[in-house]
């Protein structure tokens, strides 16, 4: 185990809803990203933060939106759900940023939208 | 564009054989390419990585394999075993502030026993 948490596992919303997802990052890991997983397709970057601040970003529109917390736990918030928006979603966690460093996934939270 | 290519999709391998897959890059900012290991149903778990600066980097039963000239690097599992059979992806991060990975598509691997 990674030591990162995601909640829920599994999550059904309908087209046009909000949702929230959480991650909780390993015991003094301070960056946080998170990936979109489409099924059959390898993750692709959202966003990531760093000790509370959005640090770059994937090519997602703006409704995809987040927040990390004091204690370095992220959410990840999408308005305006589309069928496309069904996937995994990870996230991981990492000391610090920069070369080489380890990421380390949770086990996702499978999101279908209907 | 996808700034990762992987292949094959699939592989299929007997119990003992070797299991190669390959990733080829573009940007030749990369400068850190992990393997990650993915079991139905959760998170991809890092396998092994290494950097541009060596050619070969062996953990037990596997082995990164890495051509800067060619910008390709490929995974091999030396006696593949049937608790081998997971979805394998490289990936590739640039030398900069990001923690922001590109992946591959997946090779879904079966090991038959």
């Amino acid at each position: 185990e990674t030591g990162v948490t995601q909640s829920p596992t599994h999550l059904i919303k309908t087209r046009g809803q909000q949702v929230t997802l959480r991650c909780s990052s390993q015991s003094g890991h301070n960056t946080v990203s998170w990936y979109q997983q489409a099924l059959g397709q390898g993750p692709q970057f959202i966003f990531q933060y760093y000790r509370e601040e959005e640090n770059g970003r994937g090519n997602f529109p703006p409704r995809f939106s987040g927040l990390q917390f004091p204690n370095y736990s992220s959410e990840l918030n999408v308005n305006a759900l589309e069928l496309d928006d069904s996937a995994l979603y990870l996230c991981a966690s990492s000391l610090d940023m920069g070369q080489g460093i380890e990421a380390f996934f949770g086990q996702g939270t499978r999101l279908t939208v209907v | 564009q996808q700034q990762v290519k992987q292949s094959p999709q699939s592989l299929i391998v007997q119990k003992g054989g070797i299991s190669i897959i390959n990733c080829a890059y573009e940007n030749t900012a990369f400068d850190y390419f992990p393997w990650y290991q993915q079991f139905p149903g959760k998170g991809p778990a890092l396998l092994i990585a290494i950097r541009p600066d060596v050619s070969e980097k062996k953990e037990g039963r596997f082995t990164i394999s890495f051509n800067k000239s060619a910008k390709q690097f490929s995974l091999h599992i030396m006696d593949s075993q049937p608790g081998d059979s997971a979805t394998y992806f490289c990936a590739a991060k640039t030398v900069d502030n990001f923690n922001k990975f590109y992946f591959g598509s997946g090779t879904k691997l079966n090991v038959k026993p």
